[in-house]
């Protein structure tokens, strides 16, 4: 079972630029959760979809960032336009809909955002 | 919200040794522990969990015990090896709770630098 994937694995952009970022959760996982990591800190979390909907968004920091996942499938992670303080490692994570199992959540291996 | 609160922030154990991280929580709703190894340039990897109904578990080298009275959990790693050198984060979050904010979302400690030296 492929675990979960996420595009790019780095991007270096500057200060005002548009930066898209993608995961692929694992395969049937319908639940999808962003979470980053700004230097120093701890893990953060963004939001959270059920299949296409946002089921819980309170930790996105302002409408700089906008989250998607039309089908229900992947999800893109959208800055616009990019801050220095938006630098860091954006995680995503999925677990199944399943009684007993959906609180599992399995991480990608991130994407690590720098703008200069 | 939750506050999650780890120590220590690096640890250097000898191989074969143990070692021990704590963490303790704030909300006293929450009610699944998971602790995650991430290792260089990889995401976080879940390596053990606890519900708030048991109050240890363990699998194989690694346990976790949980006292939801003082509201803290541990990590014990026995028999240390140099692959268990990671980063180690643990982490709280309230299950069951589908509406409104503080769904699934996990509230992470800062992480522990395990350092195992052969």
């Amino acid at each position: 079972e492929a675990g979960v994937t996420q595009f790019p694995s780095h991007s270096v952009i500057e200060k005002g630029q548009t930066v898209t970022l993608r995961c692929d959760p694992i395969s049937g996982h319908d639940n999808l959760y962003w979470y980053r990591r700004v230097m120093g800190k701890e893990i953060k979390f963004l939001l959270h979809f059920v299949k296409e909907s946002k089921q819980d968004e309170s930790g996105m920091p302002n409408n700089r960032f906008l989250a998607e996942r039309t089908g229900g499938t992947y999800s893109t992670l959208k800055v616009q336009p990019a801050e220095l303080e938006d630098s860091g490692v954006y995680f995503c994570a999925s677990s199944p809909r399943r009684s007993g199992k959906d609180h599992e959540q399995y991480f990608g291996p991130g994407t690590r955002l720098t703008v200069t | 919200g939750e506050n999650v609160e780890q120590h220590p922030s690096t640890l250097s154990v000898q191989e074969g040794d143990s070692a021990v991280i704590k963490c303790t929580y704030s909300d006293s709703a929450s009610n699944y522990f998971p602790w995650y190894k991430q290792e260089l340039g990889k995401g976080p990897q879940l390596i053990i969990d606890i519900r708030s109904n048991v109050g240890e578990k363990k699998d194989q080298r690694i346990a976790v015990t949980l006292n939801k009275t003082a509201k803290h959990f541990s990590l014990h790693i026995t028999e240390t090896q140099p692959e268990d050198s990671a980063v180690y984060f643990c982490a709280a979050s309230m299950t069951g709770r589908w509406s409104g904010a503080g769904s699934y979302q996990l509230t992470f400690g800062k992480g522990t630098k395990l350092s195992v030296i052969p």
